[in-house]
C-alpha cells in the first residue's frame, strides 16, 4: 500500500542522546514536512523540504535538524535531545510544496527524560 | 501568534444529529483551507478542502462553509455517526505562506449512539 512510513513508533531517550526519526515515501512526492503535534497547540512545521537537495526552516527548527539526500528519505534528527522536545511527530509528503493535500504517517510518539 | 484557531476543544454530538466544527483565520492571505481528521494513534487524514473562490464545499456527509469577511469556516457533518469521533484540525495556506499548511489547534468530536 503507497504512503508513509515512520519509525520508530515510539521512544524513550535520555536527555542529552541523539535521535533520528526516519521517514520514508513511495508516492514520489517532491515535497516533503515534519511536524510536531502538542496538546492545545496542533501541529507545527519543524522542517520541510520542496524537492531532493533542499531543505527550510518551518515555525519550530531550533533543536533540530533534516536532510533530503533522495526523493523517498527525509530524516528528522535531535542532535541533543531536550525534555521539550516529548511529543508526537508526523511526517507528511505532497506532490509540490504548494500541493495538496498532504499525507501523513502515522507519526513517533517520542519522550525524553 | 495562532494565525488558525479551533476555540473549541472538545465537541459531543448525539448519533444522528448536526456536528458542526468552527475555525477562524487572522490572516486574509490564506486562500486554501483543509480538514484533517485524526483518530488516536493514528496520523492525520485529509477529509475536505475548499479554495477561497467558493464558499462551500460539499462531499457526501460533510459540508465545508467558509466566509471570508468573517475569516471563519466551518465543517458541518450531517447525520453524525460514532465513527465520526476523531480530532478534527482545520488548515489554511496562502502564497505568503510558501504553500505550507498551518494547523488550528484541533476540536474533539464524540458522537455518541
Amino acid at each position: 500500500i503507497a504512503g508513509i512510513t515512520q519509525a520508530p513508533t515510539s521512544q524513550i531517550l535520555a536527555a542529552g542522546r541523539r535521535m533520528t526519526l526516519r521517514c520514508t515515501q513511495d508516492m514520489r512526492h517532491n515535497a516533503m514536512y515534519w511536524y510536531r503535534q502538542d496538546l492545545g497547540l496542533g501541529l507545527r512545521l519543524i522542517h520541510y523540504s520542496n524537492t531532493a537537495g533542499t531543505t527550510g526552516k518551518g515555525e519550530v527548527p531550533d533543536g533540530y535538524s533534516v536532510s533530503r539526500a533522495n526523493t523517498d528519505d527525509f530524516p528528522l534528527t535531535l542532535a541533543s535531545a531536550v525534555p521539550s522536545q516529548t511529543s508526537v511527530y508526523f511526517c507528511a509528503s505532497s506532490d509540490s510544496i504548494g500541493g495538496q493535500p498532504q499525507h501523513f504517517g502515522d507519526g513517533t510518539r517520542l519522550s525524553i527524560l | 501568534d495562532q494565525q488558525v484557531k479551533q476555540n473549541s476543544p472538545s465537541l459531543s454530538v448525539q448519533e444522528g444529529r448536526i456536528s458542526i466544527l468552527n475555525c477562524d483565520y487572522t490572516n486574509s492571505m490564506f486562500d486554501y483551507f483543509l480538514w484533517y481528521k485524526k483518530y488516536p494513534a493514528e496520523g492525520p487524514t485529509f477529509l475536505i478542502s475548499i479554495s477561497s473562490i467558493k464558499d462551500k464545499n460539499e462531499d457526501g456527509r460533510f459540508t465545508v462553509f467558509l466566509n471570508k469577511s468573517a475569516k471563519h469556516l466551518s465543517l458541518h457533518i450531517v447525520p453524525s455517526q460514532p465513527g465520526d469521533s476523531a480530532v478534527y484540525f482545520c488548515a489554511a495556506s496562502g502564497h505568503n505562506q510558501g504553500g505550507k499548511l498551518i494547523f488550528g489547534q484541533g476540536t474533539e468530536l464524540s458522537v455518541k449512539p
